[in-house]
């Protein structure tokens, strides 16, 4: 089944440091989003982005929609322990309701 | 307010049996959506159901299938399993007026086929 490129794979990062992650398509999406999820759990969403171009803030976490609907970025100022879990972005097509195809996934890992 | 209910939360079958997977939605949630999570084909979508009726598919086999309850629980079972069907499946629920994507999952029930 078709994933999304996200990159990096996986990042060790020192407490209180800023993250960048990313994700490409070769298609475009009508909806970029952005789900985390910890071991043991499903994933929760962070942010939901709806308009090319759109930047959205939730707390420390920043994230933009690509110009041409084929990519989006995370950013996550000054990272806690708790920012420690996988990073998810997915994309959905309009009229696919819960239908997300979902990236490789980021994992994040943060040392004191 | 409850959280997506999946139940059990692991399982172990052998090939060729078959598999029942339960979802219980958040209170008020009328679509429910399977995915299937494995470490090399990553968070694959397999079916959104809504009202009864299933509303998308995925790109899996017809030995997947699943349906929905009037009270919004859902069920998929997975028949003639194979070695490959082991995986962590996840159910999420979202309100027919929830802003497109905006998901909510259960923990998952982790199948291991031997």
């Amino acid at each position: 089944g078709q994933q999304l490129n996200q990159s990096p794979q996986s990042m060790f990062i020192q407490e209180g440091e800023d993250v960048s992650m990313n994700c490409t398509s070769s298609s475009i999406f009508n909806t970029w989003l952005w789900y985390k999820q910890d071991p043991g759990e499903g994933p929760v969403l962070l942010i939901a982005l709806y308009k090319a171009g759109e930047l959205t803030s939730n707390g420390r976490l920043t994230a933009q929609f690509g110009i041409t609907r084929k990519d989006s970025f995370l950013n996550i100022s000054a990272s806690i322990p708790s920012d420690v879990g996988i990073y998810f972005c997915a994309g959905q097509r309009a009229g696919t309701a819960s239908k997300l195809t979902f990236g490789t996934g980021t994992r994040l890992q943060v040392t004191l | 307010k409850a959280g997506v209910t999946q139940t059990p939360r692991y399982l172990i079958k052998t090939r060729g049996q078959q598999v029942t997977l339960s979802c219980s939605p958040i209170s008020g949630h009328r679509s429910v959506s399977w995915y299937q999570q494995t470490p090399g084909q990553g968070l694959q979508f397999l079916f959104e159901y809504f009202s009864e009726t299933q509303r998308n598919k995925g790109n899996f086999p017809g030995r997947f299938s699943g349906r929905q309850f009037s009270n919004s629980r859902s069920e998929m079972n997975v028949s003639t399993l194979e070695l490959g069907d082991s995986a962590l499946y996840l159910c999420a629920s979202s309100l027919e007026a929830s802003l497109p994507g905006e998901l909510f999952f259960g923990e998952g029930s982790r199948l291991t086929v031997l």
